[in-house]
């Protein structure tokens, strides 16, 4: 069975800073997908990156960073230069092969607040 | 806006009673996907939709029952509540049937069921 873990369950920085967000998945399907998805104050659910995982080329989009290792199943995600607006709860989510449908399995996720 | 819609916004009713929440998906997408958000649980599947057919389940009650309809949109009919069906429920939609590039699941605002 999939499982995502983020053991981070808060993480407190002033602005200005990086955070990093830890994201442990498993799964038995050498297919699969990962995402992280942004749950601000507000309460929706807004995506944010999508990984393949037969492509472990990490990239940086604007302020977000990844860093996928399938070596150590672990898909972390970065923010640099964290602002106030980046307060929000992060979830990582993975959905597995086409067999499996595209259900998407969530870590409990990891809430940040960037204090100004 | 990810142009997944959801009525009612905020739902409070009694134990026992039965309620349907509404889950319009983005133009063109044929898959919808029922998510609960709760304290205790996090967030988990319940049931996928795609093209009016039943595609996967997850952990969904068998008080709990869903639907879509020929123009796509879809219906999750809670009956006989219980106060720990309080949560907020998500819906998402996608355009194909599995994992893949640009299937990224879009999520609607969500529903948040009180249950007194």
């Amino acid at each position: 069975a999939q499982k995502v873990t983020q053991a981070q369950t808060e993480i407190s920085v002033v602005e200005k800073e990086d955070v990093t967000l830890d994201c442990v998945y498993e799964t038995r399907d050498t297919t699969y997908y990962l995402f992280w998805y942004k749950q601000p104050p507000s309460g929706e659910l807004v995506f944010l990156i999508r990984r393949n995982s037969f492509d472990e080329q990490n990239e940086i989009s604007g302020r977000y960073s990844w860093n996928f290792q399938k070596s150590t199943s672990s898909f972390n995600f970065t923010i640099t230069a964290s602002q106030v607006v980046d307060s929000a709860v992060y979830f990582c989510a993975l959905s597995e092969g086409q067999a499996a449908g595209n259900k998407l399995t969530f870590g409990g996720g990891t809430r940040v607040l960037v204090k100004p | 806006d990810s142009g997944v819609t959801q009525t009612p916004k905020h739902l409070i009713t009694a134990t026992g009673q039965r309620v349907t929440l509404r889950c319009s998906p983005r133009s063109g997408d044929l898959s919808v996907y029922w998510y609960q958000q709760s304290l205790d649980q996090g967030l988990q599947f319940l049931i996928q939709y795609y093209n009016g057919e039943e595609r996967a389940k997850g952990n969904i009650l068998e008080r709990f029952s869903a639907q879509q309809f020929p123009d796509l949109h879809s219906e999750l009919n809670l009956s006989s509540l219980e106060l720990g069906d309080s949560a907020l429920y998500f819906c998402a939609s996608s355009a194909g049937l599995a994992g893949g590039a640009y299937n990224e699941q879009f999520f609607g605002p969500g529903t948040r069921l009180t249950v007194l």
